[in-house]
Parts: C-alpha cells; sequence; structure tokens
C-alpha cells in the first residue's frame, strides 16, 4: 500500500530565505507526482506535475524534484516571500485512476 | 467559469442527524472526485463519478455515507446518520477528462463538525 509521508509537519522561515520540502513515498511504480499549495479555508491549487520520466519541472520560483528509485521528491523555493505562507501537499499517482495518495503536507510560514 | 462550488461552507450538526452535501463541478468537466481531510489521516478519496457514473467507491468509510451525481452539474455526499467521527473538510474536485487526476481543479470545501 502507497505511504506518502512529508517532513516537516511545519516550518517558519524569514523571508529572503531558500528553502526545501520534502516527501517521500513506499511504492516507487508511480505514475506521476504532484505538489499543490493549500490556503487556509481554501482548497488545493496544483503547482506542479513531475512524469515518472522526468526528474524536474520548474515553474517561476518553484523547482520540484524527481528521483523514483530512491522514493523521494523535493519542492524548492526560491526567494521565499510571505505569500508563500500556505500549506504544502505532495500526492503521487499509482495509476489507479482516481486516487491520488496525498502526503499530510507541510505547513509553511514565511516571517516579513 | 466559477469554478468548483460547494455548499455549505460550513455545516455544524448534532450526532444522529442527516447531512447532505453539494458540488458543482467545472462546467463541461467528466470527472467529478469526493476527498475528505482529517489532521489524523490527512485527505484521502472517498468515491469518484465519470460521465455522471460512480466508479470507484472504495473509499466511502461505511453504509452511513452514500454520494449521488444525478447530471453533469451537481453532486451530493450525504451521511446518515451523522457521527462525531465524521467532523472534517469534504472537498469536491472536478477534471476536464475521465479520471484526470493530473487536471484537478478543487472547491473551497465543506467544513463539517457533528457535535
Amino acid at each position: 500500500k502507497q505511504e506518502v509521508t512529508q517532513i516537516p509537519a511545519a516550518l517558519s522561515v524569514p523571508e529572503g530565505e531558500n528553502l526545501v520540502l520534502n516527501c517521500s513515498f513506499t511504492d516507487s511504480a508511480i505514475y506521476n507526482l504532484q505538489w499543490f499549495r493549500q490556503d487556509p479555508g481554501k482548497g488545493l491549487t496544483s503547482l506542479l506535475l513531475i512524469q515518472s520520466s522526468q526528474r524536474e519541472q520548474t515553474s517561476g520560483r518553484l523547482n520540484a524534484s524527481l528521483d523514483k528509485s530512491s522514493g523521494r521528491s523535493t519542492l524548492y523555493i526560491a526567494a521565499s516571500q510571505p505569500g508563500d505562507s500556505a500549506t504544502y501537499l505532495c500526492a503521487v499517482d499509482g495509476g489507479s485512476q482516481g486516487n491520488l495518495i496525498f502526503g499530510k503536507g507541510t505547513k509553511l510560514s514565511v516571517k516579513p | 467559469d466559477a469554478g468548483v462550488i460547494q455548499s455549505p461552507r460550513h455545516e455544524v450538526t448534532e450526532m444522529g442527524q442527516e447531512v447532505t452535501l453539494r458540488c458543482k463541478p467545472i462546467s463541461g468537466h467528466n470527472s467529478l472526485f469526493w476527498y475528505r481531510q482529517t489532521m489524523m489521516r490527512g485527505l484521502e478519496l472517498l468515491i469518484y463519478f465519470n460521465n455522471n457514473v460512480p466508479i470507484d467507491d472504495s473509499g466511502m468509510p461505511e453504509d452511513r455515507f452514500s454520494a449521488k451525481m444525478p447530471n453533469a452539474s451537481f453532486s451530493t455526499l450525504k451521511i446518515q446518520p451523522s457521527e462525531p467521527r465524521d467532523s472534517a473538510v469534504y472537498f469536491c474536485a472536478s477534471s476536464p477528462k475521465q479520471g484526470m487526476v493530473e487536471k484537478l481543479f478543487f472547491g473551497s470545501g465543506t467544513q463539517l463538525s457533528v457535535l
């Protein structure tokens, strides 16, 4: 059974810092991995999608990497801003249509 | 488009009462998903529909939970009778293509509290 773990559960950094969020999964047979952002009282917004054949994806100040063999992904946020404060979740798609397996998220707080 | 619309935003009810959560997917989307989010278990898929037909309901916790999609623009998730352990945030999401989880659009959720 696929399990997704995110460490740390919470992270607080000063504005301007570069930071890395971690995600690990137990079954390397995945189709893709996504990183989502969740703001308080809101739904999830997809940030980046990495296909299983890819090693990384970039969008603006965000860079996500994937190492399938070791069951790990990282989300790198450059030059963090207070507006980046949110909970970040990773989710893996094992191919069972419709069933993304989510981690519990890392709650990020960027202090001005 | 207004996105995925869920109602109510908050629901407080007493144990044993029936609860109905509602969802309007994005127009033209073929798949609809119901998720539940708790601190203990995180985000879990309850059920999803393709073209209004339930495809996988293995995540529905027990018979007290039921979901329907009578047409392409409306879905309900019903809990009867409700219990305190059902307290959670329930999300609806839709996708433009059957089972396509790469393009999921989430609603803002319904915060359910069962006292």
